[in-house]
C-alpha cells in the first residue's frame, strides 16, 4: 500500500539545538510530499511541499526538507529550534495522479528550555 | 483573508445520539475535505467535495456518516447514530484546486462520545 511513515512518535530537543524529523514514503513513482505542523487546539499548517526539481525544499519558519529517492525519505530539518516550535508534525504524501493525501501518524516535538 | 471556520469547537454526546458539524471554507476554494483525526494518529480523509459534488468518499462509514455541501460553499458532516469509536477531532480543510496541493485547515471539532 502506498503510505507515509513517521518512525518517531516523540522527539525532545533543547532550545537552540538542531532538529531532524524523519519521514519515509512507499510510493512507486515520485510522490508529492508535504510537511504540516499542528499546534494544540489548532488546525494543520503547511510548512513546505515537494513536487519535483530541487530536492532541498525551503519552507516557512526556517524549516527545510530534503527529498532522497535512494532512501525513500523526506526528512524535515531546522538548524536551531525555538520554544515556539513545540507542536506535532505530520508528513503527508500522494501519488502524482491521486487526489487523496495520506498522512503519517505524526511526531510530537518537545522543546526544553 | 479569513481562514476555514468550523463549529462547534467541542461536542460531548452519548452513544447512539446524533451530531452535526459545520464548516465554512476559504472564499473561492472549490475543494472541501473532511478528515477524522483519532488521538495519536494522523488525519484520515472521510470525504472530498469538488464544488458541491463528491469526488471521494471511499473511507466514509456511510451507514452512520453523511455529508453535504450546499451551493458549493458551506458543508455539514453528520453522524447518526454515534459510536464510542467516533470520538476524534473532525477537521475541515479547503483548497483552490482538486489535487489538494495546499490544503488550509480549520481548527477542528473535538467530539467525545460517552
Amino acid at each position: 500500500a502506498q503510505s507515509v511513515t513517521q518512525p518517531d512518535i516523540h522527539i525532545t530537543v533543547s532550545e537552540g539545538a538542531s532538529l531532524e524529523l524523519r519521514c519515509n514514503y512507499s510510493y512507486g513513482a515520485t510522490p508529492y510530499l508535504f510537511w504540516y505542523v499542528q499546534s494544540p487546539g489548532q488546525g494543520l499548517q503547511l510548512l513546505l511541499k515537494y513536487f519535483s526539481g530541487d530536492t532541498l525544499v525551503q519552507g516557512i519558519k526556517g524549516f527545510e526538507a530534503e527529498f532522497k529517492r535512494s532512501q525513500s525519505s523526506f526528512n524535515l530539518r531546522k538548524p536551531s529550534v525555538h520554544w515556539s516550535d513545540a507542536a506535532e508534525y505530520f508528513c503527508a504524501g500522494r501519488r502524482g495522479s491521486a487526489r487523496q493525501l495520506t498522512f503519517g501518524s505524526g511526531t510530537q516535538l518537545t522543546v526544553l528550555p | 483573508e479569513a481562514g476555514v471556520a468550523q463549529s462547534p469547537r467541542y461536542k460531548i454526546i452519548e452513544k447512539r445520539q446524533s451530531v452535526a458539524f459545520w464548516c465554512n471554507p476559504i472564499s473561492g476554494h472549490a475543494t472541501l475535505y473532511w478528515y477524522q483525526q483519532i488521538l495519536g494518529q494522523g488525519p484520515k480523509l472521510l470525504i472530498q467535495f469538488q464544488n458541491n459534488g463528491v469526488v471521494d468518499d471511499s473511507q466514509l462509514p456511510k451507514d452512520r456518516f453523511s455529508a453535504e455541501r450546499l451551493k458549493g460553499v458551506d458543508s455539514t458532516l453528520k453522524i447518526q447514530p454515534a459510536k464510542l469509536e467516533d470520538s476524534a477531532v473532525y477537521l475541515c480543510a479547503s483548497s483552490l484546486g482538486e489535487r489538494g496541493d495546499e490544503q488550509f485547515f480549520g481548527p477542528g471539532t473535538r467530539l467525545t462520545v460517552l
